[in-house]
């Protein structure tokens, strides 16, 4: 089955750092990858949507700025939140999808980054 | 209105119980929907589909109410696995993501 890995799994870093997180497809090729938060007895709420070669969408209310997201190959995306705060501590999810059209294809998960910023 | 709501839970059944999940959703275009499984501190995972014909994979039965905009699940002969939190999911975004349910937690105890 399809394989979406994430790194790291979890990171603690103090305030006012950068902090990378990678997303893999590891055995396709993922057209979109979807960037997903979830605090502590929320829903997922996407963030961004990336596609390959091309400029993130940001959702209303997500800092392009601060959520620089990368999607230079077909197997992997990159989120850098900049200049962590103690707020932007979650749970950060990606997901991918091989296809264009959405509605019929699943998305497959990856295993999630917990940051902590202190 | 919510997107997704469910009702928050916990429920707290035993096992063998039978329990049911309901979920409604605002999108009335949206043609595709889902249950999801989060452990804790896991990512989701795709439980089941729901058609608007009602499906049923082993223990599990969804149901789509496109009239009511309602979607439920039912489990039944709970078994103490199944404890986690259940996402009533579609695909509703404009990006063509997947807007998610709070979910409803469910402890299955011995």
């Amino acid at each position: 089955g399809a394989v979406v890995s994430q790194h790291p799994s979890w990171v603690i870093c103090k305030s006012g750092t950068s902090v990378k997180i990678e997303c893999r497809s590891l055995d396709f090729q993922a057209t979109t990858m979807f960037w997903y938060r979830q605090f502590p007895k929320q829903s997922l709420m996407l963030m961004a949507t990336s596609n390959e070669g091309s400029k993130a969408t940001y959702e209303q209310g997500v800092e392009k700025d601060k959520f620089l997201i990368n999607h230079a190959s077909l197997t992997l995306s990159t989120l850098t939140v900049t200049s962590a705060h103690p707020e932007d501590s979650s749970f950060y999810i990606c997901s991918a999808s091989r296809l264009a059209s959405l509605q019929k294809e699943t998305q497959y998960f990856g295993p999630g980054t917990r940051l902590l910023v202190l | 209105r919510k997107e997704v709501e469910q009702d928050p839970g916990p429920f707290n059944v035993p096992e063998g119980a039978t329990v049911a999940f309901n979920c409604t959703y605002s999108n009335s275009a949206s043609q595709s929907f889902f249950w999801y499984r989060q452990d804790c501190r896991k990512e989701p995972k795709l439980l089941m589909s729901v058609y608007s014909s009602g499906n049923e994979d082993g223990r599990f039965t969804a149901q789509l109410n496109r009239a009511s905009q309602y979607i439920s699940l039912l489990i039944r002969d709970s078994k103490l696995s199944d404890s986690a939190t259940y996402l009533c999911v579609y695909y509703g975004g404009s990006q063509g993501n997947l807007i998610f349910g709070k979910g409803t937690k469910l402890s299955v105890k011995p």
